[in-house]
C-alpha cells in the first residue's frame, strides 16, 4: 500500500462544476503539498498545508491531520483546469525536499 | 528569476553510456531533489540535497550519482544507463522561511529514453 493515495484517479466534469480530490496519507506528517502538472509536463506548486484550509481563486485546500486526510476543491470548474493533480507529503522528522507522492489524480474538464 | 533550468529537455542514450542532466535554480534555495516520474507510479525521489557539499539517497538511487559543489548547481549523472532508466526526470528546489511557510519549485523535465 502506497504511503499517499489520490482519489479519484480520473475525474471528468463539465464547466462550471464543483470538484474535490482527495489525498489519504499513512504516515505523521510535517508538511503536505498540492501541485498541478499541465498537459506540457510542467509541474506548479498550488498549496502547501501543515494545518487547516488555505484559498487561492477558485482552489480550496484543506488538511485534516488526525485523520490523515486533505482534500483540494475546485470551485466553478473551467477547461483550463484540465491537469493532473498531485499531493505530495513531508513525512515528520524528514528534511525539506524530501517528498512522498501520490500517483496523481487526471482531471477533465469539458466545455 | 529563471527559477529551475533543467536541461536538456530531451535525450536518447544507448545502454551502457552515461551522461549528466543539468539543474541550476538561480533563487538561492537550501533544498534541491530529483525526481523520476514513471506512468502509473507518480513521482518518486532519486537524491536530494540539504545544501552545497550535503547529499543523501531518495527512494531510488541506483545507478544515479549527485554532487552539490555550489548552492545553485544540482547535476545528475547516469553512470551507465539502463533501459530501467527510461523516464521523465524533474529537478526541484525550496525554500522554507518559517514554520508552515515552504514552497517547491520545479524544472521543467528531461524526457529521458535509452535503448
Amino acid at each position: 500500500k502506497n504511503e499517499v493515495e489520490q482519489s479519484p484517479q480520473n475525474l471528468t466534469a463539465q464547466e462550471g462544476e464543483f470538484i474535490t480530490i482527495n489525498c489519504s496519507y499513512s504516515v505523521g506528517i510535517s508538511a503536505l503539498h498540492w501541485l498541478q502538472q499541465h498537459p506540457g509536463g510542467g509541474i506548479v506548486s498550488l498549496f502547501m498545508l501543515s494545518s487547516g484550509k488555505k484559498k487561492h481563486g477558485r482552489l480550496i485546500a484543506t488538511i485534516n491531520i488526525q485523520e490523515k486526510h486533505s482534500s483540494l476543491h475546485i470551485t466553478a470548474s473551467h477547461p483550463r483546469d484540465s491537469a493532473v493533480y498531485i499531493c505530495a507529503v513531508r513525512p515528520g522528522g524528514t528534511s525539506y525536499g524530501k517528498l512522498t507522492f501520490g500517483q496523481g489524480t487526471i482531471l477533465t474538464v469539458h466545455p | 528569476n529563471a527559477g529551475v533550468t533543467q536541461t536538456p529537455k530531451f535525450q536518447v542514450l544507448k545502454t551502457g553510456q552515461s551522461m549528466t542532466l543539468q539543474c541550476a535554480q538561480d533563487m538561492n534555495h537550501e533544498y534541491m531533489s530529483w525526481y523520476r516520474q514513471d506512468p502509473g507510479m507518480g513521482l518518486r525521489l532519486i537524491h536530494y540535497s540539504v545544501g552545497a557539499g550535503i547529499t543523501d539517497q531518495g527512494e531510488v538511487p541506483n545507478g544515479y550519482n549527485v554532487s552539490r559543489s555550489t548552492t545553485e548547481d544540482f547535476p545528475l549523472r547516469l553512470l551507465s544507463a539502463a533501459p530501467s532508466q527510461t523516464s521523465v526526470y524533474f529537478c526541484a528546489s525550496s525554500y522554507h522561511r518559517d514554520r508552515g511557510n515552504e514552497k517547491l519549485f520545479f524544472g521543467s523535465g528531461t524526457q529521458l529514453s535509452v535503448l
